[in-house]
């Protein structure tokens, strides 16, 4: 099983800034399968990013995921203040598939 | 428009057995698979298993296996989650979502369906 190391495990960042979310695999992810959810309390997760780097429908450019391999990327641009929420990477190209353990990005 | 939506909050004692719903709207229901996610209080997602509605294909997590039964019936589009001995520990929130297959991400999201098993 591969296992999804997030860091940090809270970020706290004032609106405009950026935040860098890092997740780490224990093994190499294959075929860069990886996605990136937002989950805001009460609420159902909802996809961000996907295939490591290809922004969902509807998603704002202010999202971006990058890296290949075990190394893991989400980088959101200029926080508005509905980006404040908790972030979970999930790897999908090995059996079982897993979640990260969550960043949270709150408010400096 | 896309729509999963889950049967309503479920209390339940250690030992009983229980089966939630997930319905889905607005697309082809065999098209696509249907997995489950577990959230404990306070924690992160857990990928329980997957389904494919349109044979019944289904795989499990090692640590759902034998646990939790994952089922479908395309008649009425709708996936279920079901135990037959609940356990304290059972007590989460969990999700179904879509997936275009069992290698990835998952698309939309159910609002959640929240299981307290407590004596």
């Amino acid at each position: 099983e591969i296992v999804l190391t997030q860091s940090p495990g809270t970020l706290s960042l004032s609106p405009g800034e950026r935040a860098t979310l890092s997740c780490r695999a224990s093994q190499s992810v294959p075929i860069n399968y990886l996605a990136w959810y937002q989950q805001k309390p009460g609420q159902a997760p909802r996809l961000l990013i996907y295939g490591a780097s290809t922004r969902a429908t509807g998603i704002p450019d202010r999202f971006s995921g990058s890296g290949s391999g075990t190394d893991f990327t989400l980088t959101i641009n200029r926080l508005e203040p509905e980006d404040f929420a908790v972030y979970y990477c999930q790897q999908y190209g090995s059996s079982p598939q897993t979640f990260g353990q969550g960043t949270k990005v709150e408010i400096k | 428009e896309v729509q999963l939506v889950q049967s309503g909050a479920e209390v339940r004692k250690p030992g009983e057995s229980l089966k939630i719903s997930c319905k889905a709207s607005g697309y082809s229901f065999t098209s696509y698979w249907i997995g489950w996610v577990r959230q404990m209080p306070g924690k992160g997602l857990e990928w329980m298993g997957i389904i494919y509605p349109g044979d019944s294909d289904t795989r499990y997590s090692p640590s759902f296996q034998g646990q939790v039964t994952i089922s479908a019936d395309k008649s009425i589009s709708t996936a279920y989650l079901q135990w037959s001995g609940l356990k304290a520990s059972d007590t989460a929130m969990y999700y179904c979502a879509r997936s275009p297959g069992p290698r990835h991400n998952f698309d939309y999201w159910g609002q959640g369906t929240l299981v307290t098993v407590s004596s």
